[in-house]
């Protein structure tokens, strides 16, 4: 089975600042995908971010980065230079083995950037 | 690409009607659509798993009999909540898994609708 944990209800931000959102996991596959998704309050889910479990290098989207620290099976979510359009859930979720498992997600964060 | 429409976006029912929310792959093909649900400020809670040509198959604690979830092809997956109540409200967001074409490997990334939010009266 596998768990992931968002341990942060909410965040703060101001414009322009660097915010970590926080995402840890359990798992027994051998191989998994870590993945970011962002819901504005219109509710669609938005894909920012993927990273394997054998990806040498951490993942990085423009913006997004991923923090990823497989012995303390964490895979944080940095956002780089705060915009207010980041205002929104984030949710951290993986998937198993294989490309064809289901998600599993966790219960997301909420961040809010303020001018 | 790899876009999904769900619609509609939002619909109100009376008590005891049934209501349809179609998710459709516009650009490409999914072998495989999920259902979710989403109540306020929570995560999403996966309902059911369905492919195409085949029946769907229901997360535990998921009634069948009240969410009736087709996927006749490959682009389009329809969820009916029957005979409605106001404990169904909620939100309802389907995804995709494209169907792939080619050897590169596949990262499991899902491509969402936009959502459903039903209130029954």
């Amino acid at each position: 089975a596998q768990k992931i944990t968002q341990t942060q209800p909410g965040m703060f931000v101001q414009e322009k600042e660097a915010v970590t959102l926080d995402c840890t996991y359990d798992t027994s596959d051998p191989s998994y995908g870590l993945f970011w998704y962002k819901q504005p309050s219109s509710g669609e889910m938005i894909f920012l971010i993927y990273q394997g479990s054998y990806d040498q290098q951490n993942a990085t989207e423009g913006r997004y980065s991923l923090n990823f620290q497989k012995a303390r099976k964490s895979a944080n979510l940095v956002i780089s230079a705060s915009q207010l359009g980041d205002s929104a859930m984030y949710f951290c979720a993986m998937r198993g083995v294989s490309g064809y498992s289901t998600l599993t997600f966790g219960k997301g964060t909420m961040l809010l950037v303020s001018p | 690409g790899a876009v999904v429409s769900q619609h509609p976006s939002w619909v109100i029912c009376k008590s005891g009607t049934s209501v349809k929310i179609e998710c459709r792959s516009l650009d490409f093909q999914a072998t495989t659509m999920f259902w979710y649900r989403q109540f306020p400020k929570q995560s999403l809670m996966l309902m059911a798993t369905s492919n195409e040509g085949s029946k769907a198959t229901y997360e535990q604690g998921v009634e069948k009999d009240k969410f009736l979830i087709n996927h006749a092809s490959l682009t389009l997956s329809t969820l009916t909540v029957t005979s409605a109540h106001p404990e169904d409200s909620s939100f309802y967001i389907c995804s995709a898994r494209p169907k792939l074409t080619s050897g590169r490997g596949y990262t499991g990334e899902l491509f969402f609708g936009e959502g459903s939010r039903l209130t029954v009266l």
